[in-house]
């Protein structure tokens, strides 16, 4: 079965300090992973996404993530924190042919100090 | 594109009562999903539709929870004789076939009382 463990719980960091979500999934094959932020009582917005190739991908808001497959691995990171990105963050992993329903990981709750 | 719309966005029922929530996905996506986030977890799925079919049911779904999606549009998602295990967001979103890129609307906070 799919699961998606994101083992940082809280993470603190400083505006301007560079960051580094973590999230491990498990899976049989490559699957679809992606990364979503959820702003506090909203829906969830999709940071970036992987499917195959390039296993550095880009997203909006300058956030860039990287697939290990030797790790199982899709760690996010941001070079420089903004107080606006303090956010829930929510790894998933989707299994392609599959209903394509996403499997989260229980959250990273990134704080950030001015 | 005014993305995916949830009404209400809160709801507020006591024990034993009858509640219903509506979806309104991005116009071309045929893919429309429902998914249940309780405090300090991620969304956990409950259930999928391709057009107007139901074709997955997370075994969370149990059988006071109903939905439908009439017409491949809007879905609703009733939930029968609510318990206040039912307290939650209740999060719907919506995909094209084959992208893969779910779209969410910004839920619907049910507090059971």
């Amino acid at each position: 079965a799919q699961s998606v463990t994101q083992p940082d719980i809280h993470i603190t960091v400083s505006e301007g300090a560079s960051l580094e979500l973590r999230c491990n999934y498990s899976y049989g094959a490559t699957p679809y992973l992606f990364w979503y932020v959820q702003s506090p009582g909203q829906g969830l917005q999709l940071l970036l996404k992987y499917f195959s190739g390039d296993t550095l991908v880009q997203g909006i808001k300058g956030f860039e993530a990287e697939f290990k497959r030797s790790q199982s691995s899709f760690n996010l990171r941001k070079p420089s924190v903004h107080w606006s990105d303090a956010a829930e963050y929510f790894c998933a992993v989707g299994a392609p042919g599959d209903t394509d329903k996403l499997i989260f990981g229980t959250g990273t709750r990134l704080q950030v100090f001015p | 594109d005014t993305g995916v719309s949830q009404d209400p966005r809160h709801k507020i029922t006591k024990r034993g009562q009858n509640v219903t929530f509506r979806c309104d996905p991005i116009s071309e996506h045929n893919r429309l999903y429902w998914y249940r986030q309780t405090l300090g977890q991620g969304p956990e799925f409950l259930t999928y539709f391709q057009n107007e079919a139901q074709l997955e049911k997370s075994r969370l779904l149990s059988d006071r929870f109903s939905a439908e999606r009439p017409k491949g549009s809007f879905s609703t998602l009733e939930i029968q004789r609510t318990e206040q295990g039912d307290s939650a967001m209740y999060l719907c979103a919506s995909s094209r076939a084959n992208s893969y890129e779910q779209y969410f609307g910004p839920g619907t906070r049910l507090t059971v009382t």
